[in-house]
């Protein structure tokens, strides 16, 4: 099975930094990578498809890169309301499995 | 709207079985492959199976085949978790949650907890 490795698996910065996080899958998934983000308490969000495709609504300081064992996914200026953890998920030939997770939080 | 309500959760003794609901609203049901994601007390997602849209063919995590069967009843729109020979490490909330045109989960449930403990 292809395994996926999220770093880092914490993460502490300020308002209006930039933060990236990496997803390494294991072998060759193309772009077939999804991105969500975690609020406490709250259900996982849908953030980014197949690597780099926004979701409606997801504000534009999300980004999303990569294809086939590397993916980014980049907040170019970190905002308060951006304090979650983030999964990346291999979306092709089950088990589709997520990254452990990134825990964002503030200084 | 789009609504996923899961119900069944609770307490059970280990080796015991369960059996998950999720009541699907506000989309052709029958259109969707639907997934089981769990996540155990604050631990990250695990994805646990999914049900192509037609019922045709399921698919399993390694530490759930055998145990647990994905089913939907698409004249109910409503699709299942049966949990059998629980163990201590299947406590965790159970999300239902719809695929997107094989690109992701664009809706899920509000989440339904087991614990299995005795």
């Amino acid at each position: 099975d292809i395994q996926m490795t999220q770093s880092p698996s914490s993460l502490s910065a300020s308002v209006g930094d930039r933060i990236t996080i990496t997803c390494r899958a294991s072998q060759d998934i193309r772009n077939n990578l999804v991105w969500y983000q975690q609020k406490p308490g709250k259900v996982p969000k849908l953030l980014i498809d197949t690597a780099s495709t926004l979701q409606s609504g997801v504000p534009s300081r999300f980004s999303g890169s990569g294809s086939g064992t590397d993916f980014t996914l980049t907040i170019s200026s970190l905002q308060p309301e951006d304090v979650a953890t983030y999964y990346c998920q291999k979306y092709v030939s089950a088990p589709l499995t997520f990254g452990q997770g990134t825990r964002l939080e503030l200084k | 709207q789009v609504q996923l309500v899961e119900s069944g959760g609770g307490v059970v003794q280990p080796g015991r079985s369960l059996r998950l609901s999720c009541a699907a609203s506000g989309f052709r049901f029958r259109t969707y492959g639907m997934h089981w994601v769990r996540q155990a007390p604050g631990q990250g997602l695990e994805w646990v199976a999914l049900i192509q849209n037609d019922g045709s063919k399921e698919y399993y995590a390694d530490s759930v085949r055998g145990r647990f069967t994905i089913s939907r009843d698409n004249s109910r729109d409503t699709l299942y978790l049966e949990m059998n020979s629980l163990r201590a490490e299947d406590t965790a909330v159970y999300y239902c949650a719809k695929d997107w045109n094989d690109r992701g989960y664009d809706y899920w449930g509000q989440g339904a907890l087991v614990t299995v403990s005795s």
